[in-house]
């Protein structure tokens, strides 16, 4: 069956430091994948894009690779800080469908 | 005013009545889906729409209807409500051309509703 996993137990960091989120699929051919922000009882938040043919992707202090042989996805925020505290989702669209299908989340806490 | 909006925002009702989640969107885009988020089972589709004659079921449709009644607007039916719909429901938009231009989808900020 497919899944997408991403780590369920909350990552605490130290304010400044970087923080490495993982995204693991089986059973996917992504055409490509999707990382979201989530803060409490909103909705998500699209931040990056990554294709199948990309291996990595910035935005600001935020850069996203992308390995198709491992099934993995890395996210990874820099300098981090309080205000990157939040729950973030990956999500894929593969190439035989059009929806995007979700992981369960990974909580961030960056402590000052 | 926000470009995906989802009303009500909270809602309690009691199990066996019908109840309506309402959405709509002034991003201009075709397609529409309703998902559902539970806490530790992430998003799970429930309908999606890719214009106003087409819709599609998702992943867990069981339960719920649907209904696109413009391009701006998808509403989402519990005909018969019962406890284990109490959930976070969102409402998220895309072009079909998103992916390629490297867009993401827009949700709304989501009604959170309790079935007793």
């Amino acid at each position: 069956s497919q899944k997408i996993e991403q780590n369920s137990e909350a990552l605490n960091i130290q304010e400044g430091k970087t923080a490495t989120l993982t995204c693991n699929y089986t059973n996917y051919s992504p055409a490509y994948l999707q990382w979201y922000r989530q803060d409490p009882g909103r909705g998500p938040v699209f931040l990056l894009l990554i294709r199948e043919n990309e291996k990595e992707k910035r935005k600001e202090r935020l850069k996203v690779t992308f390995d198709t042989t491992l099934k993995q996805s890395l996210f990874h925020i820099t300098a981090s800080q309080p205000a990157d505290s939040a729950t973030y989702l990956c999500a894929l669209v593969s190439n035989a469908g059009n929806m995007l299908t979700f992981g369960g989340g990974t909580r961030l806490m960056v402590k000052p | 005013d926000a470009d995906v909006t989802q009303t009500p925002r909270n809602r309690i009702t009691k199990t066996g009545k019908r109840i309506m989640l309402e959405c709509s969107q002034t991003k201009g885009h075709d397609r529409m889906y309703w998902y559902r988020q539970d806490p530790g089972l992430g998003l799970r589709l429930i309908y999606y729409s890719f214009d106003v004659k087409d819709i599609n079921k998702g992943e867990i449709s069981d339960g719920y209807s649907v209904s696109r009644q413009a391009q701006a607007k998808f509403s989402l039916s519990l005909e018969s409500a019962i406890p284990n719909q109490t959930a976070l429901y969102f409402c998220a938009t895309s072009d079909s051309g998103q992916g390629a231009r490297g867009y993401g989808y827009t949700f709304g900020s989501g009604t959170r509703l309790t079935v007793v």
